[in-house]
């Protein structure tokens, strides 16, 4: 089955930049969708198709998708920003989706 | 606004059963694919099982493939999961999901979630 793979955490200080990655063998070939988790709360979709951001989300959100890696961009980290990240694709030779581990964003 | 409320969780011993229910709400349940996702204590996120708008297609992770089962009834906008034969790897909070709206040729990412019914299999 297919594996997304994703870094356990990454810190940044608040107005920096943070990159969260998430790989999988030829990712860049596949629709990668992001979601943010904040503690006691449901996910919420914050970049999907690579680099699309839903409605109501902040351009500071970002994403990129080739080869083996995706990569979800968060400039101007504010300290709100602090969740759990999850990569997501539909993985069409298993006919299921597949999460990525998840990354722990703190914010220092 | 869209609303998802699950309900159905609680603590059931190893190989009972147990039907969660996601009752939706502000916007035409029968046009969208639904999900169950789950959430081990401490752990990520995982997909459980999908089923059509319609509910002719379903799917289901090899994890809970044979004993659980989804469902869904349009004209009461509530979707389901039929969990048999539990075991404490199923302890988890559960969450339903919309799948965003039909696209040709690919599928839609989760634009909604339910904040889930926790899920506990013990003796």
């Amino acid at each position: 089955s297919y594996v997304l793979t994703q870094p356990p955490s990454v810190s940044v200080a608040p107005g920096q930049t943070a990159r969260i990655i998430c790989g999988g063998n030829n990712i860049g070939s596949k629709s990668v969708h992001w979601y943010q988790q904040k503690p006691g709360q449901a996910p919420v979709l914050v970049v999907y198709d690579d680099s699309d951001r839903p409605s109501g989300i902040p351009e500071r959100f970002s994403g990129s998708n080739s080869g083996n890696t995706a990569t979800l961009t968060i400039s101007r980290v504010e300290a709100g920003d602090e969740a759990d990240y999850y990569c997501q694709v539909w993985d069409s030779s298993s006919d299921h989706w597949v999460f990525g581990g998840g990354t722990k964003l703190t914010v220092l | 606004q869209v609303q998802l409320v699950e309900s159905g969780g609680g603590v059931v011993q190893p190989g009972r059963s147990l039907r969660l229910s996601c009752a939706a709400s502000g916007f035409t349940f029968s046009s969208y694919g639904m999900h169950w996702v789950r959430q081990a204590p401490g752990k990520g996120l995982e997909w459980v099982a999908v089923i059509w708008y319609d509910g002719r297609n379903k799917k289901y992770a090899d994890s809970v493939k044979g004993r659980f089962t989804i469902s869904r009834d349009n004209s009461k906008n509530t979707l389901y999961v039929q969990m048999n034969s539990l075991r404490a790897e199923d302890t988890a909070v559960y969450h339903c999901a919309r799948e965003g709206e039909l696209r040709l040729g690919k599928l839609s990412p989760f634009d909604y979630w339910g904040q889930g019914t926790l899920v506990t299999v013990s003796s």
